[in-house]
């Protein structure tokens, strides 16, 4: 079961800025980093921000991320077709002794 | 580079038991955390169980936990998933993921998954 909650979906036209929000609780958002995945269609997640803020080698610097308290957010600028995709949060949680997810957001390019 | 293949899907009956298993292709296998987590068809993700680096620590989510276990092979590189009891509500896509070197250090890779069908 889900953890952290995220709005189901959100849109955007190409170039413009997205963000996207993941709430969660003093267990896990509030003693942990966020870690954000993006799922395109039929295939894997794939890494796209550690630590809050932190982007793996190779993902552009159009993606940004922040935590705040029990909140974190990813964001999208300059947002182009190819960003079409399910994005998750993730962060591990002190009670479950593992990581919970994010339920997940689809972001739409219009 | 790492690469990891997921093998052992399938459909099953409910109750009956299946183990997946997960080749990695990863410099230092050993050092790592491995981690197993399921997406059922259209839904989000669901970690399952973690192994860590010495195979010491196993986690599982509450939905699985006291029907699944967790096994590593140090010298084969193989991360392994025994699903028993299972049920219908275990039918997903099933991923194995490198963690880092702690438990709670970021789920890095994934591999393409194996599909676990449950249904009579």
């Amino acid at each position: 079961q889900s953890v952290l909650t995220q709005p189901p979906s959100t849109s955007g036209t190409p170039g413009q800025r997205v963000t996207i929000s993941c709430s969660g609780g003093s267990s896990n958002l509030g003693s942990y980093t966020v870690n954000w995945y993006q799922q395109l269609p039929g295939t894997a997640p794939r890494l796209l921000m550690y630590s809050n803020n932190q982007r793996p080698s190779g993902v552009p610097d159009r993606f940004s991320g922040s935590k705040s308290g029990t909140s974190a957010s990813l964001s999208i600028s300059g947002l182009q077709s190819d960003d079409e995709a399910e994005y998750f949060c993730a962060a591990w949680d002190d009670s479950l002794q593992g990581f919970v997810f994010g339920t997940g957001t689809v972001v739409i390019v219009l | 580079q790492v690469r990891l293949e997921e093998s052992g899907g399938g459909v099953v009956q409910p109750g009956r038991s299946l183990r997946l298993s997960c080749a990695a292709s990863t410099f230092s296998f050993s050092d790592y955390t491995f981690h197993w987590v399921r997406q059922a068809p259209g839904k989000g993700l669901e970690w399952v169980a973690l192994i860590s680096s010495d195979g010491n620590t196993k986690n599982f989510a509450d939905s699985v936990k006291g029907r699944f276990t967790i096994s590593r092979d140090n010298s084969k590189n193989m991360v392994y998933l025994q699903l028993d009891g299972l049920r219908p509500d275990d039918t997903a896509l099933y991923y194995c993921a490198r963690g880092r070197v702690t438990i709670f250090g970021v789920v890095e890779f994934w591999g393409q998954g194996t599909l676990v069908t449950v249904s009579s």
